[in-house]
This record gives structure tokens, C-alpha cells and sequence, in this order.
């Protein structure tokens, strides 16, 4: 079975400055997708940015981007210039192939921004 | 931008009693999942469903809970006697597969159950 690890449990960050999140999986599928998720104080999960394992080329979203290291099985999120809104915690997941193809999270990174 | 939605945002229930948690995936979306978040814990997959049955569940998801779309919209969840442990955020998720792009899962904003 798939899993996600996030060795991270909190990191913190000045504003405008940028942050990496770290996340790891285990997993013997060679096609699969890996996505980043924030989820405020309110409990929402929002998709903020999302891999395709087979393409090479790093995946960016305006301020953020991922460092996908596939032969290691890291998928580290990069945030630049952060902001206060982008407090919130932070879960790597795993898209299984086949079936489903149902998501399996790490357990979150809290990511506190100080002004 | 079409987003899946959630009702009740928060539902506090007595222990024993039945819930259905409610929740309207986007439109064309063809594929729609259940998950929980115990406070504090990471997210877990309950269910998935496609098709008008489900394509898979994980073990956490015994005989106390059922799913169904019954129209076109709705999706529920529905746990027939509720424990203390079923206290927790649940999501609902859908997701659509166009011309081979995957674009991910989108979360509805969750219901808070409290079981008491």
C-alpha cells in the first residue's frame, strides 16, 4: 500500500520570504499523481498544485512549485514571497492508480507565517 | 468556478442516532468519494463511487455507513447509529477525467459531526 510522509509537523516562515515543505511517499506504481493541499482555519481543503509523475518538468502555480525528485520519492513544496494568507496547514497526497484512484495523505505540515 | 458543496456545515448528533450528511458534487463530475478528518489527524478515504455503486471502501467504512446519490445531484453519506468515535470532519469529493487530463479532486468545505 501507498504511503505519504510529511517529517515536518510545523514550520514557520517570515513574510515575503519562501518556504520548502517536504513530503516523501512509498509506492512500487511507476504512473501516479501527487498534489499539495492547504487547508485553513476553516477546515477547506484547497488543491494548490498538482504533479504528473511521468512528466519531468516541475509543476508551478504563480508562488508555488514543487521539486518532484522522482527516483528519491520526494515531492517538496516550494512557497516564495509568502504571505499571511498562505497560513495554513499543508497535506502531500498521493493518487493510487487503478480502482478508485482514490488519495492518501500525509499527515500535514502547519505552516505559520509571522509578519 | 463550480465548486462541490456540503450540508450541513455542522451537525451534532446524540450517540445511537442516524445521520446523512449531504453534499452536491460539481456537475459533470463522474466519480465521487467520501473522506473524514478526526481533529488534529490526517485525512482518510471512506469511499468511492461511481457508476451508481461503489468502486471501492476502506475499512473504516463498516456496515454502519451507506452511500447513495438519489437524483442527479445529491450525494449522501450516511451513518445508521453514530458513535462517539464517527466525531469529525467529513468531505465529499468528486472529480472529472476529460480527454485523459486528470485535474484532481475537489473537496466540498466539510460538515463537522459531533457526536455527543
Amino acid at each position: 500500500a501507498q504511503t505519504v510522509t510529511q517529517s515536518q509537523p510545523e514550520m514557520s516562515v517570515q513574510e515575503a520570504e519562501t518556504v520548502t515543505l517536504s513530503c516523501t511517499y512509498d509506492t512500487s506504481e511507476s504512473d501516479y499523481y501527487l498534489f499539495w493541499y492547504k487547508q485553513p482555519p476553516s477546515r477547506q481543503m484547497i488543491l494548490v498544485i498538482r504533479q504528473e509523475a511521468y512528466k519531468q518538468q516541475n509543476a508551478t502555480e504563480n508562488r508555488f512549485s514543487v521539486n518532484f525528485q522522482k527516483a528519491a520519492k520526494s515531492f517538496s513544496l516550494k512557497i516564495s514571497d509568502s504571505q499571511l494568507g498562505d497560513a495554513a496547514m499543508y497535506f502531500c497526497a498521493y493518487r493510487t492508480q487503478g480502482g478508485s484512484e482514490k488519495l492518501v495523505f500525509g499527515k500535514g505540515t502547519k505552516l505559520t507565517v509571522n509578519p | 468556478e463550480p465548486e462541490v458543496t456540503q450540508t450541513p456545515s455542522h451537525q451534532v448528533t446524540q450517540m445511537g442516532q442516524e445521520v446523512i450528511l449531504r453534499c452536491v458534487p460539481i456537475s459533470n463530475h463522474l466519480y465521487f468519494y467520501w473522506y473524514r478528518q478526526i481533529l488534529g489527524q490526517k485525512v482518510e478515504f471512506l469511499v468511492s463511487f461511481y457508476n451508481n455503486e461503489i468502486s471501492e471502501k476502506s475499512e473504516i467504512f463498516d456496515d454502519q455507513f451507506s452511500v447513495e446519490r438519489p437524483d442527479g445531484s445529491n450525494f449522501t453519506l450516511k451513518i445508521r447509529s453514530t458513535k462517539l468515535e464517527d466525531s469529525a470532519m467529513y468531505f465529499c469529493a468528486s472529480k472529472v477525467l476529460a480527454g485523459g487530463t486528470y485535474y484532481g479532486q475537489y473537496f466540498g468545505p466539510g460538515t463537522r459531526l459531533t457526536v455527543t
